[in-house]
């Protein structure tokens, strides 16, 4: 089965702070990749999914930009961060079709 | 209207009882059916995955879909305190990019 690598696992960042998340993937080839946020009782967020490399669709309007570089690694940025861009950021791995795997999430904090 | 809705509890219930989470959706397209666990400050971590209506069973668990009424439930045998978690439904259509539409979630407590 998939395995999908996070880190950090928590960031504490000041408002206009550049931000880099990485995800990156084991155990499969050319899957879709995905950026979701979640917030407190608010369930999960698409913020961005990936069908191949430096293919990316973006879901909502934002502050962040996502890049695939790679088959099986998925970056978020942000070049200013804004408050309200704290929240539990997860990357998720699947094949067309079939379940999705999550990794263990980044915990942000903007201050 | 959400396109996805749960009923985010707390659900709370001594050991060994049955659970019965349920969602229901609006989207006729959505064609893929998963169950997530999730602990706290933790990823979700994948319990059943179905595509048809009827039922799957898993150790413990049971997912069942009932696409006419647009119904998805998962039950829990034999609770164990090891289960309180949030448990998050989500589904997908075909094509498209296999996103997925999450439920906010069901919180669950299993106590001694």
């Amino acid at each position: 089965s998939q395995t999908i690598h996070q880190w950090p696992a928590t960031l504490v960042q000041p408002v206009g702070s550049p931000l880099s998340l990485e995800c990156t993937v084991e155990g499969t080839s050319n899957p879709n990749l995905y950026w979701y946020r979640q917030a407190a009782g608010r369930g999960l967020q698409l913020l961005f999914y990936s069908v191949g490399i430096g293919q990316i669709s973006s879901e909502v309007p934002q502050n962040l930009s996502a890049s695939r570089p790679q088959d099986r690694q998925f970056i978020l940025s942000s070049k200013k961060l804004l408050l309200s861009d704290s929240g539990f950021y997860l990357c998720a791995s699947g094949q067309p079709n079939t379940e999705a795997f999550f990794g263990q999430g980044t915990r942000l904090t903007v201050v | 209207q959400k396109e996805v809705e749960q009923d985010p509890g707390p659900l709370s219930v001594p050991e060994g009882a049955i659970v019965s989470l349920n969602c229901t959706y609006s989207n006729s397209a959505f064609q893929y059916f998963m169950w997530y666990r999730q602990y706290s400050r933790k990823g979700p971590e994948l319990l059943m995955y179905t595509y048809s209506s009827g039922n799957k069973e898993d150790g413990r668990f049971t997912a069942q879909v009932d696409k006419s009424s647009k119904y998805i439930s998962l039950f829990i045998r034999d609770s164990q305190p090891s289960d309180s978690a949030t448990y998050l439904c989500a589904m997908s259509a075909a094509g498209g990019g296999n996103k997925l539409t999450f439920g906010t979630g069901t919180q669950l407590k299993v106590e001694l």
